[in-house]
């Protein structure tokens, strides 16, 4: 298994509060990416990272921001939580070597904003 | 654009029946494709992946065949079991191999 891990594992905020979710590595990998998963929707990706200080934007980037001070942190911040942004949020990562490489998943953060 | 499509759930086998999950995708070029596993509670696992045409992914009994003259990458698997109840996801990465595409997931449940 692809050495990944998610903090915390779960959270419960009240709307308006910051949140910030950390995913860390330990592959020495590239790319990372988080993505949120709702009934309906599958996977949406919100940003993305292709190396120290590199991020862009996903699909549902709103309201989140990101950071990577290091190559094995990638967190993510939602300024002032919704009750839109309850969800699992799933960390990932890839080598970023080219079109054979696969992308590997932490476990989740299921989050409950109230 | 890139895209999958992936057929609706919930599907619900009894034990030992052929399983069929259809996928179909929209991609420049010739992508890598892929089918993950997420059992309850956790994250997706790689369950299988192709990487050119006609190339078949398999592993713990399920496979899956890189069909570009129709873009398809259904998952099969001749005996299903208990333990394969899960959501499967059908994805695909563009060429440069750094952006993922999923569907939306089929929920797979196998009685007893």
């Amino acid at each position: 298994d692809a050495g990944i891990t998610q903090s915390p594992r779960h959270k419960v905020t009240e709307t308006g509060t910051p949140v910030t979710l950390r995913c860390h590595q330990t592959e020495n990998h590239r790319y990372m990416y988080w993505y949120r998963q709702d009934p309906g929707h599958g996977l949406r990706l919100i940003h993305y990272s292709y190396g120290v200080k590199d991020t862009d934007k996903g699909e549902v980037s709103d309201g989140y921001s990101v950071s990577r001070s290091k190559t094995e942190d990638f967190l993510l911040t939602l300024e002032s939580a919704t009750s839109s942004q309850t969800s699992v949020y799933f960390c990932a990562i890839s080598g970023g070597g080219g079109s054979q490489e696969t992308q590997y998943f932490g476990p989740g953060t299921r989050l409950l904003v109230l | 654009g890139n895209s999958v499509t992936q057929m609706e759930g919930p599907v619900t086998l009894s034990e030992e029946a052929f399983l069929t999950i259809n996928c179909t995708y929209t991609a420049t070029g010739y992508p890598s494709l892929f089918w993950y596993v997420q059992y309850p509670g956790e994250g997706l696992q790689l369950l299988l992946k192709a990487t050119k045409a006609d190339d078949k992914g398999s592993n713990k009994g399920f496979e899956a065949t890189y069909r570009k003259e129709t873009t398809s990458f259904h998952l099969e698997k001749g005996s299903v079991q208990v333990s394969d109840s899960a959501v499967y996801f059908c994805a695909l990465s563009d060429l440069t191999g750094n952006q993922f595409y999923f569907g939306t997931g089929t929920s797979l449940t196998v009685i007893p």
